[in-house]
This record gives C-alpha cells, sequence and structure tokens, in this order.
C-alpha cells in the first residue's frame, strides 16, 4: 500500500528558515509535489521534483529528495509571515495520473 | 495566467438533497479530477475523467456520485442524496495529459450538508 506522512505542525520566527518533512512508502513513485493552502483557499502547486533528481531549487524554495530513504523535504529560505499555511506533499505512483495527499504541515511564522 | 474555477465557493444542503459542484478546467487539459478534503483530514482522491469516460476511480466514489462533461468546458460531479458526511471541501484539478504533469487545482467548493 501507499501511506504519505508529515508532521502536523511547525512553527517559526521571520526571517528564519522553515523545513517541512515528509515520507512516503511507494518506491515506484515517479513524481513528487508541494502544495501550499492558504486558509479558506485552495491548493496552490509550489513545486515538484521527478523522482530521478535528489534537489531542485525555485527561488526561496528547495525541494530535497532521498530515494534511498523515500524522504522528501520542503526548506523555504528567509521565511515571511505570509507563508503561513498548510503545505501538503503529494506523490504520483508509475502507471497513475492521480494523486496520493499526506495530511498537511500546518506552518505559522510569527514576526 | 489560466487557471481551474470552480462554482460555487460554498454550498449548503439539507441532507437527502442533490447537488451538483461545478468546475472549468483549463482549457486545453485533457484529464479532469475531483478530489475531496474532509475538515482536518487528507486530500482524497475521487475520480478521475479522460476522453469523456471514468479512467479510474476509489472505493470513495460509490454509487451516489457521478461525473459529467456536459459540454466543452463544464465537469461536474453530482452527489445524490447528500448525507452529513459529504461535508467536505471538494476540490477539481486538472492536467494538460499523460501521467507525469503537474495538477493545477482549483479553490474548491466547501460543501455543508445540515
Amino acid at each position: 500500500g501507499e501511506d504519505v506522512e508529515q508532521s502536523l505542525f511547525l512553527s517559526v520566527r521571520e526571517g528564519d528558515s522553515s523545513v517541512i518533512n515528509c515520507t512516503y512508502t511507494d518506491s515506484s513513485s515517479t513524481y513528487l509535489y508541494w502544495y501550499k493552502q492558504e486558509p479558506g483557499a485552495g491548493l496552490q502547486l509550489l513545486t515538484y521534483i521527478f523522482s530521478n533528481m535528489d534537489m531542485k531549487q525555485d527561488q526561496r524554495l528547495t525541494v530535497l529528495l532521498n530515494k534511498k530513504d523515500k524522504h522528501l523535504s520542503l526548506r523555504i529560505a528567509d521565511t515571511q509571515t505570509g507563508d503561513s499555511a498548510i503545505y501538503f506533499c503529494a506523490e504520483k505512483r508509475k502507471g497513475y495520473s492521480t494523486l496520493t495527499f499526506g495530511k498537511g504541515t500546518m506552518l505559522l511564522v510569527s514576526p | 495566467e489560466p487557471e481551474v474555477t470552480q462554482t460555487p465557493s460554498h454550498q449548503v444542503t439539507q441532507m437527502g438533497q442533490e447537488v451538483i459542484l461545478r468546475c472549468v478546467p483549463i482549457s486545453n487539459h485533457l484529464y479532469f479530477y475531483w478530489y475531496r478534503q474532509i475538515l482536518g483530514q487528507k486530500v482524497e482522491f475521487l475520480v478521475s475523467f479522460y476522453n469523456n469516460e471514468i479512467s479510474e476511480k476509489s472505493e470513495i466514489f460509490d454509487d451516489q456520485f457521478s461525473v459529467e462533461r456536459p459540454d466543452g468546458s463544464n465537469f461536474t460531479l453530482k452527489i445524490r442524496s447528500t448525507k452529513l458526511e459529504d461535508s467536505a471541501m471538494y476540490f477539481c484539478a486538472s492536467t494538460p495529459g499523460g501521467r507525469n504533469t503537474e495538477a493545477f487545482f482549483g479553490q474548491g467548493t466547501r460543501l455543508t450538508v445540515v
């Protein structure tokens, strides 16, 4: 079976780096995604990484993938109060077009 | 920037009533999806739709659910005889095509069954 696990809550101060972690169990995952959900809003695709990569950087966001340990992380540099949201990790398995989501990590950024 | 749009943003319905949730996927996308998120829980896959038919569905997508693409732009989810446990945020998503592309999600419709 497949499951995606995330820690539920992270609190950081503005200007610090945030690291949100995710583990998954299905080794056939082809793409891994990070989505952001602000209060009352939908799911915004932040970034994604193909499973044959180990790192992807996009401005303040850095995604690290350890395929051996099935561990994915999202690092947000210089975290701002506007980054406060729920962050969802999701995987897409080989041969499927659907996504399997984690429960989401609530990031709270304090001034 | 093109986006997936969903209407209404919030729907309140009485238990046992039928509801139709509407979505307009991105115009050149070929695959369409419905997901739902019960408050405090994971986002769960319901159904995917391609070439005017269901391509995959989850255990949640039972006979009370149906999907339709009534014209060239809309993609609807119908829930017959709603139950209290159908209360959730329902997200529509679309992808350009194939199985290795990112999914773009709408803002969601919050369904409250009373």
